[in-house]
């Protein structure tokens, strides 16, 4: 089942700004959004925000999701070291009725 | 707050079997749908299966349709993944995760280990 294409990693500078992608189809990053989800390493996956680009109660302002077409974005403002993560993007694919996720995005913060 | 804590990993033969639980608490359990997710050392997240609140409709990956059996009791809290026929790579660590427009809430995850 093909998944969603996201860069594999980004570097980017304390307090900057790093946009990160996720590039589906018309079945699902096109008419479903993504999710986004922040992955420490040794540690379960977070939610930062779902489908419809909300985030869950406790997420930093810092992050905020969009999209345009069949790509979604997460954007982090003001990079701070505890950003350091891997990020992964999700959503339903409704023509193939799974879930699909991208490969992740290793963010180094330098 | 949300709890779920799985559990049944462990080391089993490659053709063998295990059954994973998944329990929850801090909500209505019986309300939302629920995930199976895994991850492979060192590698990304990968779906497994998605059964919704009242057990209506289930869908697999295609890695682990006819292999693997999802399924609930509300009654119990607890979300359960029957594993058969587990392969080598199948080795990762399994996550339960309560399904609200994306996988919200996630457990901590439990080892799954296939080898001879």
């Amino acid at each position: 089942q093909a998944g969603l294409t996201q860069p594999p990693s980004v570097s980017k500078a304390l307090r900057q700004t790093a946009t990160l992608t996720c590039t589906g189809n018309s079945n699902n990053v096109g008419n479903q959004g993504a999710a986004w989800l922040q992955q420490h390493q040794g540690h379960p996956p977070k939610l930062l925000s779902d489908r419809n680009n909300n985030r869950p109660s406790g997420i930093s302002e810092r992050f905020s999701a969009s999209r345009s077409g069949n790509t979604a974005s997460l954007t982090i403002t003001g990079l701070q070291p505890e950003d350091e993560a891997d990020y992964y993007c999700s959503t339903w694919d409704s023509s193939l009725s799974v879930r699909v996720f991208g490969g992740g995005t290793k963010l180094t913060v330098l | 707050e949300v709890q779920l804590v799985e559990s049944g990993g462990g080391l089993v033969q490659p053709g063998g079997s295990l059954r994973l639980s998944c329990v929850a608490s801090g909500y209505s359990f019986s309300t939302y749908s629920m995930n199976w997710l895994r991850q492979a050392p060192g590698k990304g997240l990968e779906w497994l299966s998605y059964i919704t609140s009242s057990s209506s409709a289930i869908y697999y990956a295609d890695s682990v349709k006819g292999r693997f059996t999802i399924s609930r009791d509300n009654a119990k809290d607890s979300l359960y993944l029957q594993m058969n026929s587990l392969r080598v790579e199948d080795t990762a660590v399994y996550y339960c995760a309560r399904d609200k427009k994306a996988p919200d809430y996630w457990g901590q995850g439990t080892l799954v280990t296939v080898s001879s």
